[in-house]
């Protein structure tokens, strides 16, 4: 069975400063990776997804295979992205009605200080 | 184009009650999930439609919880003799498609706050 863990409940850091919300999975497969965003009384939407390989509002995330790892990173926070943030995976290939359901994390509350 | 939208928003009961909690996906999107987000539990995954095919129960806690998707619209998430620690944010996503090795994005309702007494 997958697994993913997000180690840190609660991340805080100044404006400015640069972020690294981590993420570990576990899946004996090839896993498509996720981050989910929750702002303050907004739903819960897709950030960025490890196959598309780009930058959303700064913010980066590279699968290592090697070590399992999907952490988000973005150089410089702002207070904006002070949000709820969700590692979620994917088994793939899916295949009919097998592996679409995504696996989430329990989630780091990013608190970015002016 | 109007999104994800669930129903009622909050609800409260009283323990040994049924609750209904209704998902209205995004017109055309062939998948459906719902997904539970508990205090200090994180989103767990509940049960997946995909059009016709039989549905994906894997992820449902208990027989108390069933659910349903009619004419591949509307689905409905029902939680039969309420416990408390059912208590939770429950939540409806929808994409377009699924399968074929390609993932289509998820988008999510704004969820169903149920708290049981």
């Amino acid at each position: 069975a997958q697994r993913v863990t997000q180690p840190e409940k609660l991340l805080s850091v100044f404006k400015g400063a640069p972020v690294e919300l981590k993420c570990n999975y576990s899946y004996s497969g090839s896993p498509e990776l996720f981050w989910y965003v929750q702002y303050s009384r907004q739903r819960l939407q897709l950030l960025l997804r490890h196959i598309s390989r780009e930058s959303i509002k700064g913010f980066t995330a590279d699968l290592n295979k090697g070590e399992t790892s999907f952490h988000l990173k973005k150089p410089f926070a702002q207070e904006e992205d002070s949000a709820m943030y969700y590692c979620a995976l994917r088994r793939s290939p899916a295949t009919g009605n097998a592996g679409n359901m995504l696996t989430f994390g329990g989630g780091t509350r990013l608190m970015v200080k002016p | 184009g109007a999104g994800v939208s669930q129903s009622p928003s909050n609800k409260v009961t009283e323990k040994g009650k049924d609750v209904e909690l209704r998902c209205d996906p995004i017109s055309g999107h062939t998948a459906l999930y719902w997904y539970r987000q508990s205090l200090g539990q994180g989103l767990e995954f509940l049960i997946y439609f995909q059009g016709n095919s039989a549905p994906d129960k894997s992820g449902l806690p208990s027989d108390r919880f069933s659910a349903e998707r009619t004419g591949g619209s509307v689905s409905t998430l029902t939680i039969q003799r309420t416990q408390q620690e059912d208590s939770a944010v429950y939540l409806c996503a929808s994409s377009s498609r699924t399968g074929g090795g390609l993932s289509y994005e998820q988008y999510f309702g704004p969820g169903t706050r149920l708290t049981v007494t």
